[in-house]
């Protein structure tokens, strides 16, 4: 079945610093890719998404680039801010609908 | 997008009562479905619900436990009866947004049974 695996956590990083969160995946057929956010006390929100292989999905200075030879989704960020302390979740939808299928999580933790 | 409130934001309750969980949406929806996160873990789904049919449960687990309303295209409960300390997690509903592929996730409940 599909599955979805992230680098373990937690991180932790100093203000600007350069983020990278592995996310690699297992499935059939062309699955569209997702990072989801997680902030305190707060339900999941939509980060990024790709669709189909070569895409690259970026918001707030977030990146990922859908790499299907390698079947990666890495999630980077040039430069990290205290407000992105948060837990980020790789996810996958399959081609056969629309359920997700999660990453275990990565908590970020950004210090000043 | 849409717009997701749900109910209640938290709740501690005692072992083996019942807790019903609201997810309202601000436009019709197709499909809900329902997810746990346990603590420190991610989220696996419950089950789907439909409007007008059963819902469709994942393995592990079961109507008896989860029982699940649709009653219309915007709204859907979700209930933890007989709780255990074990069903302490944080239980979220989602939607998909119009493109299809969106999911967009309530702010969840965290539940605490003790």
């Amino acid at each position: 079945g599909d599955s979805v695996t992230q680098m373990e956590g937690p991180v932790t990083l100093s203000e600007e610093a350069f983020l990278t969160i592995n996310c690699t995946y297992t499935a059939t057929g062309y699955p569209s890719l997702f990072w989801y956010v997680q902030y305190p006390g707060e339900g999941l929100q939509l980060l990024l998404k790709a669709t189909k292989a070569d895409d690259k999905g970026s918001n707030k200075g977030f990146e990922a680039t859908y790499r299907k030879e390698t079947t990666s989704f890495h999630l980077e960020k040039g430069s990290v801010q205290v407000s992105d302390s948060a837990v980020y979740f790789c996810a996958l939808a399959s081609t056969s609908g629309s359920r997700l299928t999660f990453g275990e999580g990565t908590q970020l933790t950004v210090n000043p | 997008s849409a717009v997701i409130s749900q109910k209640p934001s938290r709740d501690i309750c005692q072992r083996g009562t019942s807790l019903t969980i609201q997810c309202q949406v601000d436009s019709q929806v197709t499909m809900m479905f329902w997810y746990r996160q346990q603590p420190g873990q991610s989220l696996t789904l419950i089950a789907t619900a439909n409007q007008g049919s059963e819902a469709t449960y994942e393995s592990g687990f079961v109507i008896d436990k989860f029982p699940i309303s649709r009653p219309n295209l915007t709204f859907s409960t979700l209930t933890v009866s007989n709780m255990s300390p074990e069903d302490s997690s944080i239980y979220l509903c989602s939607v998909e947004g119009g493109t299809g592929v969106d999911m967009f996730f309530g702010s969840g409940t965290q539940l605490s049974v003790l």
